[in-house]
């Protein structure tokens, strides 16, 4: 199983950013996925999951309306489309297999100007 | 709410370490399984699972590490704590949105 996060980097506040993490090793499609993040030096917060098919997706309170989870099973990729982004959605940010059993390496989105 | 203690931890190889893990609401889903979760963070790296329902050790945790508890209060074992042991634990539960996690432990050794 590997995952591998893509698509971060500096952006100004109120920008937006589209994270991929591109899936091998596993039948995609089959799993639920998730997006964790991590402030420089803080803990882990959940933002945000989707089911297999796409169809279900949930947000986490601090991202919801601002943040879209998709994914493209056909292409093995999840994505994080990320919007109006805030200083406080500075973090590193990885996908991870359902629930967690596996994690990729993280990207770092880092909101300043 | 996750609420971890203790915060940090610092043990001699050799020894036992014990981290607890109390949840404001009930883990245990009507399908009878307990969506309770413990990770080890590495410095420098990605957490990683190591128990999930509890207490079902993930292929290549060693048996050092021990997952017990019901409902609501839940406990992390290490017998025989290793350098490699070194990192943050997290406990995380996965049945009420959104998921959370606890704050974390800081396991250090001596």
């Amino acid at each position: 199983v590997q995952l591998l996060e893509s698509g971060g980097g500096l952006v100004q506040p109120g920008g937006s950013l589209r994270l991929s993490c591109a899936a091998s090793g596993f039948s995609f499609s089959h799993y639920a996925m998730t997006w964790v993040r991590q402030a420089p030096g803080k803990g882990l917060e959940w933002v945000s999951g989707i089911s297999g098919g796409g169809d279900s997706t949930y947000y986490a309170d601090s991202v919801k309306g601002r943040f879209t989870i998709s994914r493209d099973n056909a292409k093995n990729t999840l994505f994080l489309q990320m919007n109006s982004l805030r200083a406080e959605d500075t973090a590193f940010y990885y996908c991870a297999r359902t629930v967690g059993d596996y994690w990729g390496q993280a990207t770092l989105v880092t909101v300043s100007s | 709410v996750l609420t971890q203690t203790p915060l940090s931890l610092s043990v001699t190889p050799g020894q036992s370490a014990s981290i607890s893990c109390k949840s404001s609401q009930s883990l245990l889903h009507t399908d009878g399984k307990t969506y309770f979760y413990w990770y080890l963070q590495r410095p420098g790296q990605s957490p990683q699972l190591l128990f999930d329902e509890v207490s079902r050790r993930f292929p290549g945790v060693p048996n050092r590490f021990s997952g017990s508890g019901s409902v609501t209060d839940f406990t992390l074992k290490i017998s025989r704590v290793e350098a490699e042991d070194v990192g943050v634990y997290y406990c995380m539960q996965g049945l009420h949105l959104p998921l959370t996690f606890g704050q974390g432990t800081r396991l250090e050794i001596k």
